[in-house]
């Protein structure tokens, strides 16, 4: 089955870090790009970046918001893409969902069920 | 960076009627318009890209429409399973992370 599973989330202090993870399964993982989206209680999707494959450099892109404290990273033996979070703060509160970006184009075509980060003391 | 405003914010609907959504960029993004659809509880799933062309198993009766700047979802015969929120997103212009804030499609 084609999925991605989210995982590593979880209530921090403000200031802290945490790791999250994405497996994917049922596809080439290696062969996309892959992008993290949030989406704060009540809110609409806030995008946090994105990683390119291999192929396109393995380059990295960061919202304004997290940039120089989010980093994404991805293992392609294992299929893991990961978010490290570093500084956190109270407003990083949300589900994060990871994404894969269409081989043709920069849509979002498979999501993953999203993982709930709660940054409060 | 593109602004994409989503028309209304909420629809009232009933079961078996027509909806129809619309989607705004502040400047041509071509064809390179996606909508997603989000239930309540879960993850947002990709419905249409290249604004006309419908995601993998996604039902007929789900339509997109237009070019440039004015785009529109349309849902020929709405199922109870369709009622969520909508979201389009512009992959024209760099970076495509550009997302509408979103239409919520309630039960009338």
């Amino acid at each position: 089955e084609v999925q991605l599973v989210e995982s590593g989330g979880g209530l921090v202090q403000p200031g802290r870090s945490l790791r999250l993870s994405c497996t994917a399964s049922g596809f080439t993982f290696g062969d996309y790009a892959m992008s993290w989206f949030r989406q704060a209680p009540g809110k609409g999707l806030e995008w946090v970046g994105f990683i390119r494959s291999k192929a396109y450099g393995g380059t990295t892109e960061y919202a304004a918001s997290v940039k120089g404290r989010f980093t994404i990273s991805r293992d392609d033996s294992k299929s893991i893409a990961y978010l490290q979070m570093n500084s956190l703060k109270t407003e990083d509160t949300a589900v994060y969902y990871c994404t894969r970006v269409g081989l043709q184009n920069w849509y979002f075509d498979l999501w993953g069920r999203g993982t709930l980060v709660t940054v409060s003391s | 960076e593109i602004v994409m405003t989503q028309s209304p914010a909420t629809l009232s609907v009933s079961p078996g009627e027509r909806a129809t959504l619309s989607c705004r960029a502040s400047q041509s993004v071509s064809s390179n318009l996606a909508w997603y659809q989000q239930k309540p509880g879960q993850a947002p799933r990709l419905l249409i890209y290249g604004a006309s062309t419908r995601a993998t198993g996604i039902p007929a009766r789900f339509s997109g429409s237009g070019s440039g700047t004015e785009f529109t979802l349309t849902i020929s015969s709405l199922q109870s399973e369709d009622f969520a929120v909508y979201y389009c997103q512009q992959y024209n212009n760099w970076p495509p992370r550009t997302f509408g804030q979103g239409t919520k499609v309630e039960i009338k």
